[in-house]
């Protein structure tokens, strides 16, 4: 059974960083390119940042271009976004889910910026 | 950056009613388009894959088709269970963007 798992989410205040992961079991990771894409609380789906199988190919949103970098560990099986210069405004539930087709997403995991 | 403007916002129909929600595209984004369906408080399902393809274990009242730049979801008969937030999301091209969403009620 596929399985994505976030983890690392909380509360950060303005300026601070957080780092989330999101452990996948039940498929060969390393053979799949990941996103994260987060929702803001009442809000619509926004797509946050794309990684290759094999690292090699990256791309962020320009909302978080610069700030946030995603990463993985194919030997670990797990996914990474770390995020910097965290703002009010990325306060959101952010998923993982799987490349291209977006077939399985993790549950979730809730960051909120705020002093 | 390719906009996708999802209409409508919300919408309210009766059980067995025929329900239609629309993307376009403003740019070609060939028939790179999933439209997912989201229930209060889970992730986001995948109802339609490449726009006009039913995911696994989707009911076949759920079509999806595409007319130029706009693309639809159809549900033929409406069922208490199909009450959600549906979302379409364009990965022709990065960044990859999703419509603002539709939230379907029971009238």
């Amino acid at each position: 059974e596929v399985q994505l798992v976030e983890s690392g989410g909380g509360l950060v205040q303005p300026g601070r960083s957080l780092k989330l992961s999101c452990l996948a079991s039940g498929f060969t990771f390393s053979n799949y390119g990941m996103n994260w894409i987060r929702q803001a609380p009442g809000k619509g789906l926004e797509w946050v940042a794309s990684i290759s199988s094999s690292s090699s190919y990256i791309y962020y949103a320009d909302t978080v271009k610069g700030r946030f970098t995603i990463s993985r560990d194919n030997a670990k099986n797990t996914l990474y976004l770390q995020m910097t210069s965290l703002r009010s405004e990325d306060t959101a539930l952010y998923y993982c889910a799987r490349h291209v087709s977006f077939d399985y997403w993790g549950q979730g995991v809730m960051v909120t910026v705020s002093s | 950056d390719i906009q996708m403007t999802q209409s409508p916002s919300s919408m309210s129909a009766s059980l067995g009613d025929r329900v239609t929600i629309t993307c376009q595209a403003s740019q070609d984004i060939g028939n790179n388009l999933i439209w997912f369906q989201q229930k209060p408080g889970k992730s986001p399902r995948p109802m339609i894959y490449y726009a006009t393809n039913l995911a696994n274990g989707v009911p076949s009242r759920f079509s999806g088709s595409r007319s130029g730049s706009d693309y639809s979801l159809t549900i033929s008969s409406l069922e208490s269970e199909d009450m959600a937030d549906y979302h379409c999301l364009q990965y022709k091209q990065y960044p990859y963007t999703f419509g603002a969403g539709t939230k379907l009620e029971l009238k």
